[in-house]
This record gives C-alpha cells, structure tokens and sequence, in this order.
C-alpha cells in the first residue's frame, strides 16, 4: 500500500519567515495530494491541494509543489504568522482509494 | 453551508464496552469516511461509505464497523472496547469517491477507562 513519509516532525520560524514541509509517497499511481492543517481540538481543515497533471498551485501566501518524478511534494507558508502555528499534514491517493497521511509537523511561529 | 457534524464531542467508556458514534456530511456529500487518530500512528483509515455501501476497510479488527444512511449518514460502532481504542475518532465527507477533497469533522474524543 501507499506510504508517506513527512519532515520535519517539528519546525520553528521567526514570524515573516518562510517555512517548508517536505513529503515523499511510495506508490506511483497516486495523483491527488492534500495538505491539512489541524488546530488544537479541532479536526483537520483541508487548506490546498494538488492533482498530478499539475507541478505547483499557489493560494495567497501557500503554496504546493510537486515532483511526480521524485515522487515527493512540499508546501510552503510564506510571510508566516502567529495564527499559522498549528500541526500540519500532508496526505497522497491513488485514485478512489483512500488517503494516507504523514505523521504530521507542528508549525510553532514565534512572534 | 455547515460543516460535516460529529456527535459526541467527548465519550468516556470502560473496557468491554461497545459505542456508537454519528456523523452527518456537508449536505451533498455522499461519501463518508472514518479514520483514527492517535499520537503514536496519526492519521488512520478506518473505512469508507458511499451510497450505504461500505467501498474500502483499512486494516483494523472486526470489532470496528460503520453503516451509512440514505440520508449520507453515517455512524461507526466500536465493540468490546479496549484501552487501545482511545483515540480521537475522524469523519470526512465528499461529493464523490473519485479525487474530490475530503472535509473533516471536529472528532469524537473516546476515552477508555
């Protein structure tokens, strides 16, 4: 089955800094990757997404590459700010089968 | 439009016990998914319901079942609870099965005594 592997497990950005998170999936028939962000005590809030026929996607200040080649994918929060600490997770599907997520980075912006 | 609703937010059982947990999708939405999650394994699918029809299981044990509505709604049930079963309980709802993005509720939190 598909495997994805998420780093870092933590990162801390200076506010206005840039941050990245970086993920690799095994299995190359995936096409659709989402990135979520979950607040404390809430469940995951779906914030962009990428399809395999596309190699970036930008929204405001997030954005999403992808490498189907490399078979690794990254997002990246510019401008980063106070209210974007959260945990962040990125997941992979192949097709109508279900998605699998990495373990997660907690996103800590120091003001 | 509201959001995919879990009931309860918060569940305490004891061990041996089974529980039943609900949730309604986005209006709409005729898939719903279940996943579990627990600091240790994170994000784990449990199954997947579309037009009542259970379409795919992830690897958990048959104590953990669901069923969906004709209405889209969909619940899973938990038998003889175990300590492990802790967890913070996921639905997500979409229009479809095939890459639509997934919405997620809030949770329910079971704790096992």
């Amino acid at each position: 089955g598909e495997n994805v592997e998420q780093h870092p497990s933590t990162l801390s950005v200076q506010e206005g800094d840039s941050a990245v998170i970086k993920c690799t999936y095994s299995d190359s028939a995936s096409n659709y990757f989402p990135w979520y962000k979950q607040e404390l005590g809430k469940g995951p809030q779906l914030i962009i997404d990428i399809r395999s026929n596309v190699g970036e996607k930008k929204d405001q200040r997030i954005a999403v590459t992808l490498n189907k080649t490399a078979k690794h994918f990254s997002l990246h929060i510019t401008e980063t700010q106070p209210e974007d600490s959260a945990v962040y997770f990125c997941a992979a599907r192949a097709g109508s089968y279900q998605l699998t997520f990495g373990k997660g980075t907690k996103l800590s912006v120091i003001p | 439009k509201a959001g995919v609703t879990q009931t309860p937010r918060y569940l305490i059982k004891t061990r041996g016990q089974q529980v039943t947990l609900s949730c309604s999708p986005i209006s709409g939405h005729r898939s719903v998914s279940w996943y579990q999650q627990t600091p240790g394994q994170g994000l784990q699918f449990l199954f997947e319901y579309f037009s009542e029809t259970q379409r795919n299981k992830g690897n958990f044990p048959g104590r953990f079942s669901g069923r969906q509505f004709s209405n889209s709604r969909s619940e899973m049930n938990v038998s003889t609870l175990e300590l492990g079963d802790s967890a913070l309980y996921l639905c997500a709802s979409s229009l479809d099965r095939a890459n639509q993005p997934q919405h997620f509720g809030d949770g329910t939190r079971l704790s096992i005594l």
